[in-house]
């Protein structure tokens, strides 16, 4: 069935430093792919998608690639802030968009 | 864009004792709609989606039950709560390929 893995944490980084959160997904068909971030004792909130292979997402300094021939969808940012203290989900939808299947999620910790 | 939310925000309930969290979207009509469970630390385990008004679909044998009365109301009950319930209960809305909404979630504490 579709499958979402993603790198184990806890991940610490000093500020500024470079973030990957590495994430490889199985699914039929052509799923559209998502990063979430979780605050301590928040909901989810949709930080970046990709609908197609290629596709780049981006918000927040964030970005992350779609890319069909590795099955991948990796998290990356130059420069990380204290404030990117967060869990990290990624997710991918089926194709016509019922359910969304999550990843475990990664910690990340960034220190001052 | 979507509202969702989600009361009460935490929850503190003895063992064997009903529950009813309860979720209404906003800014949105005929969403799917989702129960989602995450346990101290760990990822979502969805329990419950809801495509229509009266349909449900379970995706986890367990005491919860979910209904869905009214278009954008989305409500998680149980009978009698065992200790594993405890956990951080999320609803969440979507439509298409936008990805989910999710509500600020509920702490539940089964003692």
């Amino acid at each position: 069935g579709d499958s979402v893995t993603q790198m184990e944490g806890p991940v610490t980084l000093s500020e500024e430093a470079f973030l990957t959160i590495n994430c490889t997904y199985t699914a039929t068909g052509y799923p559209s792919l998502f990063w979430y971030v979780q605050y301590p004792g928040e909901g989810l909130q949709l930080l970046l998608k990709a609908t197609k292979a290629d596709d780049k997402g981006s918000n927040k300094g964030f970005e992350a690639t779609y890319r069909k021939e590795t099955t991948s969808f990796h998290l990356e940012k130059g420069s990380v802030q204290v404030s990117d203290s967060a869990v990290y989900f990624c997710a991918l939808t089926t194709t016509g968009g019922f359910k969304t299947i999550f990843g475990a999620g990664t910690r990340l910790f960034v220190k001052a | 864009s979507q509202t969702i939310h989600q009361w009460p925000a935490t929850l503190v309930q003895p063992v064997g004792s009903p529950l009813s969290l309860e979720c209404t979207v906003e800014g949105t009509s005929n969403p799917n709609l989702y129960w989602y469970r995450q346990a101290a630390g760990r990822g979502l385990q969805l329990l419950f989606y809801s495509v229509g008004i009266g349909q449900i679909s379970s995706e986890v044998p367990q005491n919860l039950s979910a209904s869905r009365p009214q278009d954008r109301q989305f409500i998680l009950s149980s009978k009698k709560l065992l200790l594993s319930d405890s956990g951080f209960y999320l609803c969440a809305s979507v439509q298409g390929s936008h990805g989910q909404y999710f509500g600020p979630g509920t702490r539940l504490t089964v003692l």
